[in-house]
Parts: C-alpha cells; structure tokens; sequence
C-alpha cells in the first residue's frame, strides 16, 4: 500500500531533550516536506527536499532541522525542543521536484512540550 | 507573496443544503490550487485541484470548485451535503514565483452538518 509513514504518533517531551520523528514514504518521490499545524493558522511548512541531500527552509525553520539521506526517508530533528513548539506536525511528499500534484500525507504526529 | 484567506473558520448547514466554502488566493501567476479534507485525527487528503486546465473543477464525494481569475477565487461546492462531510477544509495555493516548492494553506473552514 503506497503511503507516508510517520512516528511516534503521539509525543509527550520536556524542554531541552532532543527528539526526532521519523518519516517514511515507498512511492519513490522525489518532493518531501514537514509542516505543522496549529489552530487558526492552517498548516506552515517547516522545511522540504526536492531530492537526496538537497534541503531548504520553508516558512517557520527556527528550532528544527532535516536531512534527507536516503529518497524514502525524511526526519525532523527538534535539537531542542521549547514549548512553542507544541503541535501537530505532517511529512509529505509527491513525485517530481515540485507541487504541481497531489501532496501525500502521513496521519501526523502530536507532539507536547512541557 | 502567495497568500490564501479563507472567509469563514466555520460554517455549519443543514443535511441536504448546499455547501459553499470560500477560499481567494493572492499570486503573481497562475498557480496551481488545492482543496485538501481533513477527517478527524487524520492526514490530509486531495478533494481536487485546479492545474490551469478546465476552470471548474470535480473533484471527490461530489464536491466541485471554480477558477475565477477576475475575483482570485476558488470557491468549493457540493449541491447537496451528508453528514460524512463534516471535517475542516483547506485551500492550498502553489506557484512559479514559489518554485512550486511551497504549498501555501489557508486556515480552515471546520465544515459542520446537523440533521
């Protein structure tokens, strides 16, 4: 079954300790992006990739970082996570270099900093 | 810079009644516009998408949109609304003077049906 897979799901953290969630795609695309979501404010993107270690910001990349070695893989690395930080985050991804397409999404990732 | 409003966080209608959510977009060239659903504790999915073919769009579940360029807008539609639609909507833009790298979301319209 093609489909982005994210974890944890759920993630209950405290100031300061270094998390990563995992994102994982198997339909070969080339385009992967993380975005968060918070009440009012629709979803912003964080960070994407266009290809294998080619990484860029998005509109809110303070306090997150990504790499992207492999196609299929994509994490988001909080080095230190702060309570702003406290939301809902999706990976996606769709073929191509760009989002002229549907965009894929994993069910997301709940993330609480205390 | 791409922007999308969206005219209204809820809207609530009747079970049959016609479902109009709003969405304007600001871009400097013809984007490419998205219709995401999102069910509750769930992703994103496609409803449809306006790609600079046909301007009034089909999409999934009987929902429909259509491209106006003169008013920037790309309102959904569904003629006749069941209760498996209540969830929240976003309008997404994408376009060249992003690289198409940026999918830019509305904030949402939480869409409520009551019997």
């Amino acid at each position: 079954e093609a489909q982005v897979t994210q974890n944890p799901r759920y993630l209950i953290t405290v100031t300061g300790k270094k998390l990563t969630v995992t994102c994982s795609q198997n339909m070969n695309h080339e385009y992967m992006s993380w975005y968060r979501q918070d009440p009012g404010l629709g979803l912003r993107q964080i960070y994407y990739s266009m290809n294998v270690e080619v990484t860029d910001k998005g509109d809110v990349p303070e306090g997150y970082k990504v790499s992207r070695k492999e196609k299929r893989n994509f994490p988001l690395i909080l080095e230190s996570p702060s309570p702003n930080q406290t939301s809902l985050y999706f990976c996606a991804s769709t073929p191509g270099q760009g989002i002229t397409g549907e965009l894929f999404f994993g069910e997301g990732s709940r993330l609480t900093v205390l | 810079a791409q922007s999308v409003t969206q005219l209204g966080s809820h809207v609530s209608v009747s079970e049959g009644a016609l479902v109009l959510l709003r969405c304007n977009y600001s871009s400097s060239v013809p984007p490419y516009l998205f219709w995401y659903v999102q069910y509750p504790n769930q992703g994103l999915q496609l409803l449809l998408k306006y790609t600079s073919a046909a301007t009034l769009v089909k999409g999934i579940n009987g929902f429909e949109a259509e491209f106006k360029k003169s008013e920037t807008s790309f309102h959904l539609t569904k003629p006749s609304a069941h209760m498996s639609d209540a969830a929240e909507y976003f309008c997404a833009v994408s376009d060249r003077a992003g690289g198409y790298n940026k999918l830019i979301f509305g904030a949402g319209t939480r869409l409520a049906v009551h019997p």
